[in-house]
C-alpha cells in the first residue's frame, strides 16, 4: 500500500524551513527520500533504517518513528536548488530486498 | 562515468510493436530494480534482480513485459505488444545494499 505525504506542495522563500512528513499503514524496514527534478531521475538523499541507523547528505535531516511507521524530512535553510518533487519510497517489515513502494510526492518551490 | 546508465533515452513506437530497454548497473552493485513512472506520480515498482536471479515481479506487471539479467551485469526490460498504457518513464536503479541509485531513464511513448 502506497505511503501518504504531506503537504501535497509547498512554497518557500530561500533561507526559510521545511518539514516533509509520510506515513505508511504498515510496518517499515526502511524509508528512503529522494529529490526529483522536472525531467531528471530521482536522487538519493537519504535513508532511515529501522533500528535507527541513518545514511544521507550531511545538510538534510530526517526522522523515523518506527511504532507509527511515520518518516519526516526536514529541510533547513533552503536554497533554490532544493526546488523539486520529494518522494519517500517505503520498505515493508521483514523485507530485506529494498523493493521500494513511493508516495505520491510532494513538490517543493524555493523562491528568491 | 560510473553511474547508472540506460539506453535508449527515448523511444516512440506504435501499438503493437515490441521494444526494450537495456540499463547498465554501477559494476559492484549486485541488486538491480526496474520502476516506471507516469507524469506525476511515483515511481511504480517493476521487479528486482539480485545477481542474475529476479526474485521478485510486481503483480501488476503484465505477462507482455520480460526482464533478463544475464550473467549478473546489464539488464533488459522487453515489452511485448505494447499498448498506449505503457508509455511512461521506465528507471533502472542499482544497489548494493541500501541505497538505490537511479539512471536518467528510458522515456517510451507508444502512438
Amino acid at each position: 500500500q502506497q505511503p501518504v505525504q504531506s503537504p501535497q506542495a509547498v512554497i518557500l522563500r530561500e533561507g526559510e524551513d521545511a518539514v516533509i512528513n509520510c506515513s505508511s499503514s504498515k510496518a517499515l524496514y526502511s524509508v528512503h527520500w529522494y529529490r526529483q527534478k522536472h525531467g531528471e531521475a530521482p536522487v538519493f538523499l537519504m535513508i532511515l533504517l529501522k533500528g535507527g541507523e541513518q545514511k544521507g547528505h550531511e545538510k538534510i535531516s530526517a526522522s523515523f518513528n518506527e511504532k507509527k511507521q511515520q518518516s519526516s524530512l526536514y529541510l533547513t535553510a533552503s536554497q533554490l536548488s532544493y526546488s523539486g518533487t520529494y518522494f519517500c519510497g517505503t520498505e515493508d517489515f521483514p523485507s530485506n530486498t529494498g523493493k521500494l513502494i513511493f508516495g505520491q510526492g510532494t513538490t517543493l518551490q524555493v523562491k528568491p | 562515468d560510473t553511474g547508472v546508465s540506460q539506453n535508449p533515452r527515448h523511444k516512440i513506437t506504435k501499438r503493437g510493436q515490441n521494444v526494450t530497454f537495456r540499463c547498465d548497473p554501477i559494476s559492484e552493485h549486485n541488486r538491480l530494480y526496474w520502476y516506471r513512472q507516469t507524469l506525476g506520480q511515483g515511481p511504480e515498482f517493476l521487479t528486482y534482480f539480485q545477481n542474475e536471479a529476479q526474485l521478485e515481479k510486481s503483480r501488476l506487471l503484465s505477462d507482455r513485459f520480460s526482464a533478463e539479467r544475464p550473467k549478473g551485469s546489464f539488464s533488459t526490460l522487453e515489452i511485448q505488444r505494447t499498448e498506449q498504457g505503457d508509455s511512461a518513464m521506465y528507471l533502472c536503479a542499482s544497489s548494493s545494499r541500501y541505497e538505490q541509485f537511479f539512471g536518467p531513464g528510458t522515456r517510451l511513448t507508444v502512438l
